[in-house]
């Protein structure tokens, strides 16, 4: 069964720490691996997208890794600042389906000042 | 703004009533899709129309029923709708399989 798995399910920061959000999944066939963020009652926004022939990608103060043999990922966030306090998404599309995106439960990041 | 459109934001309506949720893209995308998000669970994928053929039913009970009339609007037709199908609904919309998915606002339902 093809799953999405998020570690921690909750995190609370101080302002300025560099911080390591994680995202595994059961299997290597996938196509893309994207991350979301989501504030309280809203819809998903969109932070970075993985190819499954890249290793990273990064915008602004955030870097994603993919390492697809071990089936994993890791949203890093550099210097967090309280406007960062949202649930994290991970989300895999696997191959085998119409991109289907398969999500993990996510990650709630709090950081206080 | 994403570039996906949804309304109505909110909707409360009785187990006897019949509403539609409905989505607009203005991407350019050739797929779209409907997502539930229930209260502590995962995003869970309802349905995905490609080219406005519907390619995937999640096993979706036959109480909701899409429509995608054109590759720029979704509809999800809703009736005799549970107390449990309370949820956050969200669409989304991408460029072939291998490309980003974009959502939209989602639509908050609550059914009483």
């Amino acid at each position: 069964k093809q799953e999405v798995t998020q570690i921690p399910a909750a995190l609370s920061v101080p302002e300025g720490e560099n911080l390591v959000l994680n995202c595994s999944f059961t299997d290597s066939a996938i196509y893309n691996l994207q991350w979301f963020r989501q504030d309280p009652g809203k819809g998903l926004t969109s932070l970075l997208l993985i190819q499954s022939s890249q290793r990273e990608q990064t915008s602004g103060r955030l870097n994603a890794s993919l390492d697809k043999s071990s089936g994993r990922s890791t949203l890093y966030i550099a210097a967090s600042q309280p406007g960062d306090s949202a649930t994290y998404l991970c989300a895999v599309s696997f191959r085998g389906g119409y991109n289907k995106l398969i999500f993990g439960a996510g990650t709630r990041l709090a950081v206080h000042p | 703004e994403t570039g996906v459109t949804q309304t109505p934001r909110h909707l409360v309506m009785g187990m006897t009533n019949k509403k539609s949720l409905k989505c607009e893209q203005h991407l350019g995308h050739n797929a779209m899709y409907w997502y539930k998000q229930s209260a502590k669970k995962p995003l869970e994928l309802m349905f995905v129309y490609s080219l406005e053929e519907r390619v995937e039913n999640n096993s979706v009970p036959s109480r909701f029923s899409p429509e995608c009339p054109n590759s720029s609007h979704l509809f999800l037709h809703l009736h005799t709708l549970q107390p449990e199908d309370s949820a956050l609904y969200l669409c989304a919309s991408s460029q072939s399989r291998q490309n980003e998915a974009f959502f939209g606002q989602g639509t908050r339902l609550t059914v009483v």
